[in-house]
């Protein structure tokens, strides 16, 4: 199958900074990519869809000016955790779109962010 | 919202078959049924999809109802390797439509 990889898997951060998340398409061209957010013993939530070129569009009740995301090639997703804080620790999920006529989607292997 | 409804747990036996129920009475014509399983601390895997059709693959054999309310997830032979949270999802085919996860079953394999 497709592969998609996330990184980093772990990330530790003080109250207050900002984290990277990327994830990548390693072997198709994903023009949507999802993100989740997952907390312990919950299903994943999803925050928010990336389109390659233009804006995400985020569901409701999730921050855009917190949750930034950027999809600015075809195999590359980014969510930035703005002035995270620690009810922002999470495991965060990556999903990429291999083909609109099958519909295939591809999950990354998640990372888990911990805010001090 | 998810539009499928499951057990929240399961325990199976190793070496048994498992079977995994799902609801979905609200499902339309051209919606697929879908399920993927996420073992601990990791991304969902995919396993299996369809339409209306029974449908098997080297993972496992999905069984739909022929009014489509409701499909079972079959795994043949259960191994410890399958403890995971299974979810069904119904969703279009084609498009960039997403994946919406309800609360999924916990399936426990004992060995």
């Amino acid at each position: 199958g497709a592969v998609v990889s996330q990184h980093p898997s772990r990330v530790i951060c003080k109250s207050g900074t900002s984290v990277k998340i990327e994830c990548r398409s390693l072997d198709f061209q994903a023009t949507t990519m999802f993100w989740y957010r997952q907390f312990p013993k919950q299903s994943l939530m999803l925050m928010a869809t990336s389109n390659e070129g233009s804006k995400a569009t985020y569901e409701q009740g999730v921050e855009k000016d917190k949750f930034l995301i950027n999809h600015a090639s075809l195999t590359l997703s980014t969510l930035t955790v703005t002035s995270a804080h620690p009810e922002d620790s999470s495991f965060y999920i990556c999903s990429a779109l291999k083909a609109l006529n099958t519909g295939e989607l591809f999950f990354g292997e998640g990372s888990r962010l911990t805010v001090l | 919202d998810a539009k499928t409804t499951q057990p929240p747990s399961m325990d199976c036996a190793e070496g048994r078959a498992a079977n995994l129920p799902c609801n979905h009475s609200t499902i339309s014509g051209n919606e697929y049924v879908y399920w993927y399983r996420q073992i601990h601390s990791q991304g969902p895997q995919y396993i299996i999809h369809g339409l209306k059709n029974n449908e098997t693959n080297e993972m496992a054999s999905l069984i739909i109802t022929e009014d489509r309310k409701s499909s079972t997830l079959i795994l043949p032979h259960a191994t410890l390797r399958d403890t995971a949270v299974y979810y069904c999802i119904v969703r279009l085919l084609q498009g960039a439509q997403k994946l919406v996860f309800g609360q999924g079953t916990r399936l426990t394999i004992n060995p």
